[in-house]
């Protein structure tokens, strides 16, 4: 099946440094990724969505400048944690749509990124 | 806006009991809904999802959910649960896709424990 990757699996970093996540489809192309975020034993939460070639949009409340995202390439997109706070210490989950398809049952997720800002 | 509730946080099975995962949905329309698990290490891998047709709709490993309308409900349901079902389990509602929204919704999971 389908397989997203993710680098690093867990970061630990400190606070007012920046940490880059990537987010890599395997053997499918991509046009468009998703990034949620998830608290202890809560939901994911949709932070952006990355098109290839364009802009991110952004959910609200989600602070743009310091979550950037650039999905420079049909398999990558990439979330860098801008001047990282102990606040933004959470679980980084990436998913990436078929294009291919591009209908919601094609979505498939990363493993996800461990953030610990001390 | 759409919204998703799981009940349950958590539930503990004995290993070959039947098993039964609550999810509520809000959605002013039709939804897409799907299941989730969730592994340690491991990306969210689908489980089933019900677009339309049949409410009686067949997964992966076993599971089954069953779309009710009238109580906004999709349920996910196995006869008889295996250790290698513990795991975190997540509900999800979609907008359909020609309405041009096509973000996924989740419930805040239920963690499923199996004892012997």
């Amino acid at each position: 099946g389908a397989v997203v990757s993710q680098h690093p699996s867990r970061v630990i970093c400190k606070s007012g440094t920046s940490v880059k996540i990537e987010c890599r489809s395997l053997d499918f192309q991509a046009t468009t990724m998703f990034w949620y975020r998830q608290f202890p034993k809560q939901s994911l939460m949709l932070m952006a969505t990355s098109n290839e070639g364009s802009k991110a949009t952004y959910e609200q409340g989600v602070e743009k400048d310091k979550f950037l995202i650039n999905h420079a390439s049909l398999t990558l997109s990439t979330l860098t944690v801008t001047s990282a706070h102990p606040e933004d210490s959470s679980f980084y989950i990436c998913s990436a749509r078929d294009s291919a398809s591009g209908s919601l049952d094609t979505q498939y997720f990363g493993p996800g990124t461990r953030l610990t800002v001390l | 806006a759409q919204s998703v509730t799981q009940p349950d946080i958590h539930i503990t099975v004995s290993e070959g009991a039947s098993l039964e995962l609550r999810c509520n949905y809000s959605y002013g329309a039709t939804p897409y809904l799907f299941w989730y698990v969730q592994s340690p290490g491991q990306g969210l891998q689908l489980l089933l999802k019900y677009f339309s047709g049949d409410t009686l709709v067949q997964g992966i490993k076993g599971f089954e959910a069953e779309f009710k309308r009238s109580q906004s409900s999709f349920n996910l349901r196995k006869p008889s649960v295996h250790w290698s079902d513990a795991a975190e389990y997540f509900c999800a509602v979609g907008a359909r896709p020609d309405f041009g929204n096509e973000k996924l919704t989740f419930g805040t999971g239920t963690r499923l424990t199996i004892i012997p």
